[in-house]
């Protein structure tokens, strides 16, 4: 199974300013249709997750453009470009290129 | 609009069989390309997937809970039911269905319900 790695596990932003969340594969999602296979959630306090991103970069219906998702391979990023209050939450990545489906094992985004 | 709501017992016993219904709406499982997915969350950990139910009933699960977990749908109500059986306390989560979209290899869950938690206790 493919193993999800998320760095940090934690982070404390001021509002306004920037963030980013790493996240690692133990194996390549690219698949043969040529797209990468990995997705991002965040989990705001009390809810289920929402779908923020798919295949490393595409924003989900109704994402502000301030998220913005990268990588290849193996390496991808997450980034904010200013944190705003009603983006705290856990953040995690996801790889559906081989099941079974797995999880990193979340980022959680508190405001200074 | 689409909604989905999952429902169970909330405590069961150890070893005893676990049944989760997953009721939705806004959309149907026999559309290709539909699926419906289980994940779990314990208490304070991340989320894990169990098991995917697609639009032509093919099923997949989870490696390690492949054995225990049966998944099953019934399109005439709606419905995608998931058993897991000989439960333990370190089951003990929150279940949420989620709708699982299909477009070509990509698949993704865009719609969950609010999650139902299960308590594994004697």
């Amino acid at each position: 199974d493919i193993v999800m790695t998320q760095t940090p596990l934690s982070l404390s932003v001021t509002p306004g300013q920037p963030a980013s969340i790493s996240c690692k594969s133990s194996q390549s999602l690219l698949r043969s249709d040529g797209k990468t296979h990995l997705y991002w959630y965040l989990q705001k306090p009390g809810q289920s997750p929402q779908l923020l991103i798919y295949v490393v970069s595409s924003r989900f219906s109704g994402v502000p453009d301030r998220f913005s998702g990268s990588g290849s391979g193996t390496d991808f990023t997450l980034k904010i470009s200013r944190v705003e209050a009603e983006d705290v939450g856990v953040y995690y990545c996801m790889q559906g290129a081989h099941l079974p489906y797995s999880f990193g094992q979340g980022t959680k985004l508190e405001i200074k | 609009q689409v909604t989905l709501r999952e429902s169970g017992p909330a405590l069961v016993k150890p070893t005893q069989t676990l049944t989760l219904a997953c009721t939705f709406s806004g959309f149907s499982l026999t559309t290709s390309g539909v699926c419906v997915s289980w994940i779990r969350q314990s208490p304070g950990k991340a989320l894990e997937w169990l098991a995917r139910i697609d639009w032509d009933d093919d099923k997949w699960y989870s490696t390690s809970l492949k054995t225990r977990l049966t998944i099953s749908k019934d399109t005439s109500k709606n419905q995608v039911v998931l058993t897991m059986t000989n439960m333990d306390p370190v089951d003990t989560a929150t279940y949420y269905c989620a709708r699982t979209l299909r477009l070509g290899l990509e698949y993704y869950f865009d719609y969950w319900g609010q999650g139902t938690l299960v308590t594994v206790s004697s």
